[in-house]
């Protein structure tokens, strides 16, 4: 496996069910993301993970709930979602130094549905 | 005003044309440029890569950071149909790691 890869690719879940999409980073980074990423709008960063401690979490509803147990797995815990929740949800890392960050590396996504 | 702002498209072109992709941007601090290309179904990949101002250039693509006028460019020579996708910017300030992303303008290159 190489890159970034996120499981699942789609998910449909009810507004009562609990599901987990996963993230995982074979590049030896030191920060991951998820970004929401819905029609017309730009991406929305939803949390960072840098050296495995969240270092934001931009106003995103108690819905989500991320983990980052290592410095290579990310997790985004979902429970009682509502229709709007429904977007591509995307993972990426990159390797943060003192000066910035060369980019992201993204994963291909989760598409999710809610109903 | 948003921080970042990018025509949403779609921008249809026949295939051989050079296509000009554009944002505006408000925040002087920006001085990481990126432009990242998403095929659909897929997640965006880094395409080009900028600090500061200035032109770089990368086979058929060109990115062009302005800046004194707060724009960027990216331009693509000799369109192909495998260039359809969305574009998308993103920039970010000196030490951080924060990138902020236009909405993306969907190319269609058609043969």
């Amino acid at each position: 496996e190489t890159g970034v890869t996120q499981t699942p690719r789609h998910l449909v879940m009810g507004m009562t069910n609990k599901k987990s999409l996963k993230c995982e980073q074979h590049l030896g980074h030191n920060a991951m993301y998820w970004y929401k990423q819905s029609a017309k709008k730009p991406l929305e960063l939803m949390f960072v993970y840098s050296l495995e401690e969240r270092v934001e979490n931009n106003s995103v509803p108690s819905r989500f709930s991320p983990e980052c147990p290592n410095s290579s797995h990310l997790f985004l815990h979902l429970h009682t979602l509502q229709p709007e929740d429904s977007a591509l949800y995307l993972c990426a890392s990159s390797q943060v130094s003192g000066q910035g960050v060369y980019g992201y590396t993204f994963g291909s996504g989760t598409r999710l549905t809610v109903v | 005003q948003k921080e970042v702002e990018q025509d949403p498209g779609p921008l249809s072109v026949p295939e051989g044309a050079i296509v000009s992709l554009n944002c505006t941007y408000s925040n002087s601090a920006f001085q990481y440029f990126m432009w990242y290309r998403q095929y659909s179904r897929k997640g965006p990949e880094l395409l080009m890569y900028t600090y500061s101002s200035g032109n770089k250039e990368d086979g058929r693509f060109t990115a062009q950071v302005d800046k004194s006028s707060k724009y960027i460019s990216l331009f693509i020579r000799d369109s192909q149909p495998s260039d359809s996708a969305t574009y998308l910017c993103a920039m970010s300030p000196y030490n951080t790691d924060k990138l902020i992303f236009g909405t993306g303008t969907r190319l269609q290159v058609f043969p």
